[in-house]
């Protein structure tokens, strides 16, 4: 079983749409939860960290749920920009990336 | 801050030519990382260092590929010999110290063994 599992989609959705994306992990262990975002073409940029209270940052809110094992990114009024592939990210003694899961924002 | 930087950023060999990749880490961070990216595998983790000591290099494919942090500011990755399946994208990471944080990523090199 791979460690952080993620649909790699991708999610068509038209401008101004609320999406969401899950992912799960199966290392009990790990301390701390990202999501980054990546461009065609481009390196990984973190988006944002992940806290089990919730956190958010504009039209982007994080989610973590250690009992389930899981993590969610929503995006809410997607915009042509928020198009890029998002990749889920925990750390244990090092950062470990999901497959990622591409977004397409359609106008 | 000028960030992570790669270098080259592009790299066409020969099958059975040493390949050298260059990183120059973000200053005062004190974690540097070896990734590299394909559409098969994602983002793999090569071998990661810490105040210039090679923490864990299980991600390291095979006896061809070596890396070297002789100082906090430079860090190579060497593939001799270079075979086709080693074409990928080679990242180079850093962090500052600090358990969890971030990491901030160079803008990789592309690199086609043909």
């Amino acid at each position: 079983r791979k460690e952080v599992e993620q649909d790699p989609g991708p999610f068509n959705v038209p401008e101004g749409a609320t999406v969401a994306f899950n992912c799960t992990y199966s290392n009990s262990a790990s301390q701390s939860f990202f999501w980054y975002r990546q461009d065609c073409r481009k390196e990984p940029k973190l988006l944002m960290s992940v806290y089990s209270s919730g956190n958010e940052d504009g039209r982007f809110t994080a989610q973590l749920n250690r009992a389930s094992q899981y993590i969610s990114l929503l995006i809410r009024d997607s915009k042509l920009s928020d198009s890029a592939t998002y990749l889920c990210v925990l750390y244990g003694n090092k950062l470990v990336f999901g497959a990622g899961t591409i977004l397409r924002v359609k106008s | 801050d000028a960030g992570v930087i790669q270098s080259p950023r592009h790299e066409v060999t020969e099958m059975g030519q040493e390949v050298t990749l260059r990183c120059k880490p973000i200053s005062g961070h004190n974690s540097l990382f070896w990734y590299r990216q394909t559409m098969m595998r994602g983002l793999e983790l090569l071998i990661y260092f810490n105040n210039n000591v090679p923490i864990d290099d299980s991600g390291m494919p095979e006896d061809r590929f070596s890396a070297k942090m002789p100082n906090a500011s430079f860090s190579t990755l060497k593939i001799q010999p270079s075979e086709p399946r080693d074409s990928a994208v080679y990242f180079c990471a850093s962090s500052p110290p600090g358990a969890g944080t971030g990491y901030t990523f160079g803008s990789g090199t592309r690199l086609t063994v043909v």
